[in-house]
């Protein structure tokens, strides 16, 4: 069973300007949570979708969306982006909502400008 | 507010000692707990949990330990190996459909 997908894997973008990463779950998996990991900040939730429905939300600006289609892929964009969010940014995906044991993709490395 | 907090960035044990990683956190409605292990340029992958009706769970050579009363718990590697090297972070939540709170992570070097 393949495992979950992030495309690219490395982005450069200039401040200002807006990005979108792409997360392809593992078969099955309904649920897709995003992540930004920072140096000394660990991994900081930024949403969950389940059947294409946002169902969670962690404490970031409205610059950063998502969203996720019928066949469970899911994006999340980011607005004018700022220096600080330079970051890796991880989806990781699990068969229900609530269900615990999620799978991590590699990740995209985000630099910012 | 970090929720869960991972106070040692780095550790350093030589291979065949145990390994102990700590994790504490300030949410006492926590109900379930999960570590992760992550190597570089991958994400992270599942590797133990443990809920707030127990104290110990154990998978082979971790084990994690829970001690409520404390906000504390901690993985046990035993015996380390250098194949273990790598970034372990604890996670946190409350109730079934909430999100995970992340601890800032702690890298672990198993030196042979």
């Amino acid at each position: 069973k393949a495992g979950v997908t992030q495309t690219p894997r490395y982005l450069i973008k200039t401040r200002g300007q807006q990005v979108t990463l792409s997360c392809s779950p593992i078969s099955g998996h309904r649920s897709v949570s995003w992540y930004q990991q920072t140096p000394g900040q660990g991994l900081q939730f930024l949403f969950e979708y389940f059947s294409e429905t946002q169902r969670n939300k962690g404490n970031f600006p409205g610059r950063f969306s998502g969203r996720q289609f019928s066949n469970s892929r899911s994006e999340m964009n980011v607005s004018t982006l700022e220096l600080g969010d330079s970051a890796l940014y991880l989806c990781a995906s699990s068969f229900g909502q609530g269900w615990d044991e999620q799978y991590f993709g590699p990740g995209t490395r985000l630099t910012v400008t | 507010d970090q929720q869960v907090k991972q106070n040692s960035p780095s550790l350093s044990v030589q291979e065949g000692r145990i390994s102990i990683l700590n994790c504490d956190y300030t949410n006492s409605m926590f109900d379930y707990f999960l570590w992760y292990k992550k190597y570089p340029a991958e994400g992270p992958t599942f590797l133990i949990s443990i809920s707030s009706i127990k104290d110990k769970n154990e998978d082979g050579r971790f084990t994690v330990f829970l001690n409520k009363s404390a906000k504390h718990l901690s993985l046990h590697i035993v015996p380390s190996q250098p194949g273990d090297s790598a970034v372990y972070f604890c996670a946190a939540r409350q109730d079934t459909g909430n999100q995970f709170y992340f601890g800032t992570g702690t890298s672990l070097t198993v030196i042979p």
